[in-house]
């Protein structure tokens, strides 16, 4: 049981340039997140997914996109990479039952130049 | 609206007690929770609290929860340097999406 797992656990981006954030989580859970954390900050959250074929907006959104195809996966997609973008990037799901306790995957650490 | 606060730093000596305070502004939060974070790792919850509690005790760690004043207090016993770490206090208001809001974390250092 590995939990909730990320990959790549560092990664440097040009301005411009794509890439997705993978996140797996083990447990059966109905509902997975994303979170990004910024030096200094506590965690905002990104998107949301209730179910698989389900997501939706969290507070900062803008520049990332999510898909839930499965129970398991729910990566994250940024397009266009921007300096603003430059954080720590946490994924986390729990199960649908009280008291919503969320698991964390181990953070994906993204600098864009 | 939704807005958690702690405060920033910490410092206290190994074998005393550490007190993080914490407070929130949704009092319809269901659960409030303390989650620990160690240098270049996940978050990891430590315990929660059930809103229709005042107290919970889970080993080392005491939960006092003042629904009134919306204060949530984590207290550390015997504190040790493995205790060193960010903690951050986290609320979930809104029980549709169950995403938690946290707060800025407070930075705990033990000193031996």
């Amino acid at each position: 049981n590995a939990g909730v797992t990320q990959t790549p656990k560092f990664r440097i981006l040009k301005i411009g340039q794509s890439m997705t954030l993978q996140c797996t989580q083990d447990m059966n859970h109905n509902y997975m997140y994303w979170y990004r954390q910024d030096p200094g900050m506590g965690l905002k959250l990104i998107y949301y997914s209730v179910g698989a074929g389900i997501t939706d907006k969290g507070e900062v959104p803008n520049g990332y996109n999510v898909s839930r195809s499965t129970t398991e996966d729910f990566p994250l997609r940024l397009e266009l990479a921007a300096p603003s973008q430059t954080s720590v990037y946490f994924c986390a799901s729990s199960s649908a039952g009280g008291p919503y306790e969320q698991y964390f995957g181990p953070g994906t650490r993204l600098t864009v130049t | 609206g939704e807005d958690v606060e702690q405060s920033l730093f910490l410092s206290v000596r190994e074998g005393d007690s550490s007190v993080i305070n914490c407070t929130y502004t949704d009092s319809s939060s269901t659960y409030l929770y303390w989650y620990k974070q160690e240098p270049g790792a996940g978050l990891q919850l430590l315990t929660y609290i059930f809103s229709n509690m005042d107290m919970k005790q889970d080993q080392r760690l005491t939960v006092l929860l003042n629904k009134k004043d919306k204060h949530l207090s984590l207290r550390i016993a015997d504190t040790q340097t493995g205790d060193s770490a960010i903690y951050f206090c986290a609320e979930s208001p809104d029980t549709g999406r169950r995403a938690l809001t946290f707060g800025s974390g407070t930075r705990l250092q033990v000193q031996p």
